[in-house]
Order: structure tokens, then sequence, then C-alpha cells
């Protein structure tokens, strides 16, 4: 089935420094993957929508200069939080949509990044 | 727009007893339907979805979920519980047969299994 695959798992950084988060589909071609956030015992919350060639779409209140979004190809997209802080620790997760026959339309995400800053 | 209202953050149950853990959607056309779970510091685990085909939707670990339209409900229910159940549960919910349309999560349910 389709896979993604997330790195890294777990990273902790300093405050000020930023962080680069991995998302790559392996089996299948994603024009579009999505950025979710999640902090402990609570859903995920869309951040914004990953589009292969061009900028991403962020969600009401996501700041867009904080957590940039990079979609270079049809295989990766990236998620960079810069001048990170405190209160961006979080549980961070892509997600890619794969329209093959296959996969039936199904959404298939990748197992998430911990981030802590300290 | 869509969204889903999961009922209940937390729901317990025994070992053995059924699990019923309920979601409606609102959506403006007919909706994909999702539920997934999460264990511990983990990702997403897809156990079921609905995509306009069967009404009651099988998946796995024994979990199925039936899509009523008249009640805009897509409950999940499992016959017997078992201690490895015991995770956070999502309903979630999107628009058809777009690639560049995102899930939309429920709050999330809670489900606790004691012995």
């Amino acid at each position: 089935g389709a896979v993604v695959s997330q790195h890294p798992s777990r990273v902790i950084c300093k405050s000020g420094t930023s962080v680069k988060i991995e998302c790559r589909s392996l089996d299948f071609q994603a024009t579009t993957m999505f950025w979710y956030r999640q902090f402990p015992k609570q859903s995920l919350m869309l951040m914004a929508t990953s589009n292969e060639g061009s900028k991403a779409t962020y969600e009401q209140g996501v700041e867009k200069d904080k957590f940039l979004i990079n979609h270079a190809s049809l295989t990766l997209s990236t998620l960079t939080v810069t001048s990170a802080h405190p209160e961006d620790s979080s549980f961070y997760i892509c997600s890619a949509r794969d329209l093959g026959a296959r996969a039936n339309y199904g959404y298939t995400f990748g197992s998430g990044t911990r981030l802590t800053v300290v | 727009a869509q969204s889903v209202t999961q009922l209940g953050s937390h729901v317990s149950v025994s070992e053995g007893a059924l699990v019923l853990l309920r979601c409606n959607y609102s959506s403006s056309v007919p909706p994909y339907l999702f539920w997934y779970v999460q264990y511990p510091n983990q990702g997403l685990q897809l156990l079921l979805k609905y995509t306009s085909a069967a009404t009651l939707v099988k998946g796995i670990n024994g979990f199925e979920a039936e899509f009523k339209k008249s009640e805009t409900s897509f409950h999940l229910t499992k016959p017997s519980a078992h201690m490895s159940d015991a995770a956070e549960y999502f309903c979630a919910v999107s628009l058809p047969n777009q690639a560049g349309t995102a899930l939309i999560f429920g709050k999330g349910t809670t489900l606790s299994v004691s012995s």
C-alpha cells in the first residue's frame, strides 16, 4: 500500500534555531501533501496544504513565515519551523493522498515528528 | 465546509463489552468518512473508510461502521473490546475525488478498556 515516510521522528532543538521535517511518499506521487499539528491529548489541526511546484496554502492563524513549506518534487514536502520557541513544541504529522485506484482514494500519514524546543 | 463531531471525549468499557464511538458529520456534498486510531506518540492508523460504496464498512481489528445519511452519522462499533483497543480514535471527513482536499478531524475519543 501507499507509504509516507516522515523524518525525523523526534527532535530537540534550542530556542531560536530552525528545524526541518521531511515527508516523502515512497511508492506514489503526491501532488498535494498536508501538514497537521497535534497538541497533547488534542486532535489534529490542519496547518497547511502543500502543493508541488507552487506556494503552500496556510490555514487561518498559521504563520507563513514561521512554518515554511516547500514541495519541490512529487514525492517530497518539507516543513521548516523557523526561530523555534517552546510554544512550537508539538507533534507534527504529514499526510498525502494517493488517488491511484489501488489506494481507493485513501489518505496516508507519516509517523509524525515530536518537536521539543528547549 | 465539512466537519465532524465526535460525541464523548472519553468512553470506558469492560473487556468483552460492545464498543460504540459516535461520529456525526456535516457536509454540503456526499462525503468520504474515515476512522483512524492513534496509539501514544505514534502516527495514525486507518481503521476503515466510507467512499460511497456499501454503507456498512468493515475495517481492521474487528471494527465496523455504518454510514447513515438520514442521521448524518458514521458511528464506529466493535462487538467485543480487547485491552489492546485502548487508544485515541478520530473520525474524519473529506470531499471525494479531490486530491487537494485535506482530511478534517473530529476532536477525538479516548477509549479505555478495563479488565
